[in-house]
């Protein structure tokens, strides 16, 4: 079975430091990975994924994440944090075979801090 | 311009009452889904749909039952509602069944309060 975790349900930055939020996924079969943002009282928006090639990956506003599978991870990070960051984001995980299913983690609330 | 819409976009009922929530896509997309946002903020699918045929059925209570009357609706009726089923209840789609290449686009969601 797959699974995310996140590590850290809240994380706290200032504005202009770097942010870096979590994500260790557990999979059996090679995983194609994602990351979801979800604005106060909006729908969840797709930030950026890893399917297969290139093992950075880059997304809208900035962010990035790289898969390492020695680490089990696929960590997110913004080099410098905009207050407009400050949303709720979501690692998700899904297989070849499972078609539409994805599976995510349970969120890590992102604050900027002035 | 909607891409996703759900509506209604709050919808407070009693228990034991049974209720809709519909959703509409303007994409062309020939798949359609409804998750549940629980109050901890973890989102699960419920249900999934490919051309008006269900697809994913995620051990949901048979009291959820979803219609879709065409590829650009998906409507979710839930029968005798419970306290549990408080939640936000998003609706999404993608042009097929492959997570890994198409994008799932989400609705704005519907907040469901059982009294």
């Amino acid at each position: 079975a797959q699974s995310v975790t996140q590590l850290g349900s809240h994380v706290s930055v200032s504005e202009g430091a770097l942010v870096l939020l979590r994500c260790n996924y557990s999979s059996s079969v090679p995983p194609y990975l994602f990351w979801y943002v979800q604005y106060p009282n909006q729908g969840l928006q797709l930030l950026l994924k890893y399917t297969t090639g290139a093992t950075l990956v880059k997304g809208i506003n900035g962010f990035e994440a790289e898969f390492k599978k020695s680490e089990t991870s696929f960590h997110l990070t913004k080099p410098s944090a905009h207050m407009s960051d400050a949303a709720e984001y979501f690692c998700a995980v899904t297989q070849y075979s499972s078609a539409s299913k994805i599976i995510f983690g349970s969120g890590t609330r992102l604050s900027i801090r002035p | 311009d909607t891409a996703v819409s759900q509506t209604p976009k709050y919808l407070v009922t009693q228990m034991g009452n049974d209720k809709s929530i519909k959703c509409e896509q303007n994409l062309g997309h020939d798949t359609m889904y409804w998750y549940k946002q629980d109050s901890k903020k973890f989102l699960k699918i419920m249900f999934s749909y490919n051309n008006k045929e269900l697809i994913i059925n995620e051990t949901v209570p048979n009291r959820f039952s979803p219609k879709s009357p065409d590829k650009a609706h998906l409507n979710l009726h839930i029968n005798s509602l419970e306290l549990g089923d408080s939640a936000v209840y998003f609706c999404a789609s993608s042009q097929t069944l492959a997570a890994i290449t198409d994008t799932q686009y989400f609705g704005p969601g519907t907040r469901l309060t059982v009294l």
